[in-house]
């Protein structure tokens, strides 16, 4: 069964200290897609990132940094030098390849929220 | 600004109204979803529509009830609510049809609902 756990509750940190929150994800699929997704206080879920099972490259875009591991089924996300504005609530999430069903549903982890102090 | 834009943003309701939410994208997606989202939960998944047509209900009451007009609109409409219903609803959209697993979603801001 499809399962994805984010075991960081909360996180809060002091502006410009570097933050990484933690996914694993339970699959049987050899093909998968992986998310994260950031949800401020004003509600809308904004897309961060896709990766899929293939491509263990890790990918840098401006302070933030993901670093995809199959040999531990993690995809950690790590934010450099944090500020206030990235306080948030933060979504790791896992989708299986496939065509029609429930396949390419999103499975959600519990998500960790992200409380960075001036 | 979201392109997924949802209307109201706000909604009180007594358990006895009928009201409906709206949904709307330009970006010529496919696929539309609904989801309800709980306070410090992760959303839920509750329709998808793929091609304009429901392709997945995941078991929500008869009191919800979805509509998409056209490929741009999906609606969901209210009609007497419990007040456990109250919670943040999300409305999405991806590019391909319901199963492309690798289409990440697009949300919007959501609406805000109470039931009194």
């Amino acid at each position: 069964a499809q399962k994805v756990t984010q075991a960081q509750t909360e996180i809060s940190v002091v502006e410009k200290e570097d933050v990484t929150l933690d996914c694993v994800y339970e699959t049987r699929d050899t093909t998968y897609y992986l998310f994260w997704y950031k949800q401020p206080p004003s509600g809308e879920l904004v897309f961060l990132i896709r990766r899929n099972s293939f491509d263990e490259q890790n990918e840098i875009s401006g302070r933030y940094s993901w670093n995809f591991q199959k040999s531990t089924s993690s995809f950690n996300f790590t934010i450099t030098a944090s500020q206030v504005v990235d306080s948030a609530v933060y979504f790791c999430a896992l989708s299986e390849a496939g065509y029609g069903g429930s396949q390419g549903n999103l499975i959600f982890g519990k998500g960790t929220k992200l409380s960075v102090k001036p | 600004d979201t392109e997924v834009t949802q209307t109201p943003k706000h909604l009180v309701m007594g358990m006895t109204n009928k009201k409906s939410l709206k949904c709307e994208q330009h970006m010529g997606h496919r696929a539309m979803y609904w989801y309800k989202q709980k306070a410090k939960k992760p959303p839920e998944l509750m329709f998808v529509y793929s091609y304009e047509k429901l392709s997945i209900n995941e078991s929500v009451p008869s009191r919800f009830s979805p509509e998409c007009p056209n490929s741009s609109l999906l609606n969901l409409h209210l009609h007497a609510l419990q007040p456990e219903d109250s919670a943040l609803y999300l409305c999405a959209s991806s590019q391909e049809g319901v199963g492309y697993g690798n289409q990440p979603q697009h949300f919007g801001d959501g609406t805000r609902l109470s039931i009194l």
